[in-house]
């Protein structure tokens, strides 16, 4: 059972440079998270897409745009990285019916240089 | 705003004792609470889902228990092993912006042989 499925896992930027980080979940959810994890910052929820064909921004969106493809893929795109987007990124996804228990991702480490 | 809080934010015990680890909220309309593991390096791995109108849920050596009107939950590690050693987080899922899951900073536990 892959759960949910985050690519790549490791990344270097440079500083100005984009990228998107792929993210896929097999347990047919509904809703779908970008969240970033900083030390002493806690996880903090970039985007969201609550169904398919909807995103709404989380806490800290700017510099980040989102796609939700399908039920199953949600991207977070960084246009034009900042060494401020330097974090672990996690996608977690969650609800169907009888169950809103949230399953997250293995991470991608970022590094903007 | 629903705020969570963990205390303490690190916590270390000798192998084979009963801890447990404390998690407080500010708004009790919730639609459950959610514990999860943080391995160094890794994701989150959910352990425990509380509906808000549970007051404990168990599962083998864990034991998660609600008291939603207080905004307070614990989760109870039975036996503690080394293995147990990991980053500790609860969630709460607020009835107000169901979609997002707010976390705590978590407690960084420490089962020492």
């Amino acid at each position: 059972n892959a759960g949910v499925t985050q690519t790549p896992k490791f990344q270097v930027l440079k500083t100005g440079q984009s990228m998107t980080l792929q993210c896929a979940q097999d347990m047919n959810h509904n809703s779908m998270y970008w969240y970033r994890q900083d030390p002493g910052m806690g996880l903090r929820l970039i985007y969201y897409s609550a169904s398919e064909g909807t995103t709404d921004k989380g806490e800290v969106p700017n510099g980040y745009n989102v796609s939700r493809l399908n039920k199953r893929e949600f991207s977070l795109r960084l246009e034009s990285a900042a060494p401020s987007q330097t974090s672990v990124y996690f996608c977690a996804s969650s609800t169907r019916a009888g169950s809103t228990e949230a399953f997250f991702g293995q991470g991608t480490r970022l590094t903007v240089v | 705003k629903q705020e969570v809080t963990q205390i303490p934010a690190a916590l270390s015990v000798p192998e084979g004792e009963n801890l447990v680890l404390n998690c407080s909220f500010t708004d009790s309309a919730i639609y459950n609470l959610q514990w999860f593991r943080q391995d160094p390096g890794k994701g989150l791995t959910s352990l425990l889902l509380i509906q808000s109108s549970q007051r404990e849920q168990t599962s083998g050596r864990l034991n998660a228990s609600l008291d939603k009107s207080s905004g307070r939950s614990t989760l109870y590690i039975a036996a503690s092993q080394p293995g147990d050693s990991a980053t500790y987080l609860c969630a709460v899922r607020p009835i107000q912006g169901a979609q997002k899951l707010v976390f705590g900073q978590g407690t960084r536990l420490t089962i020492n042989p």
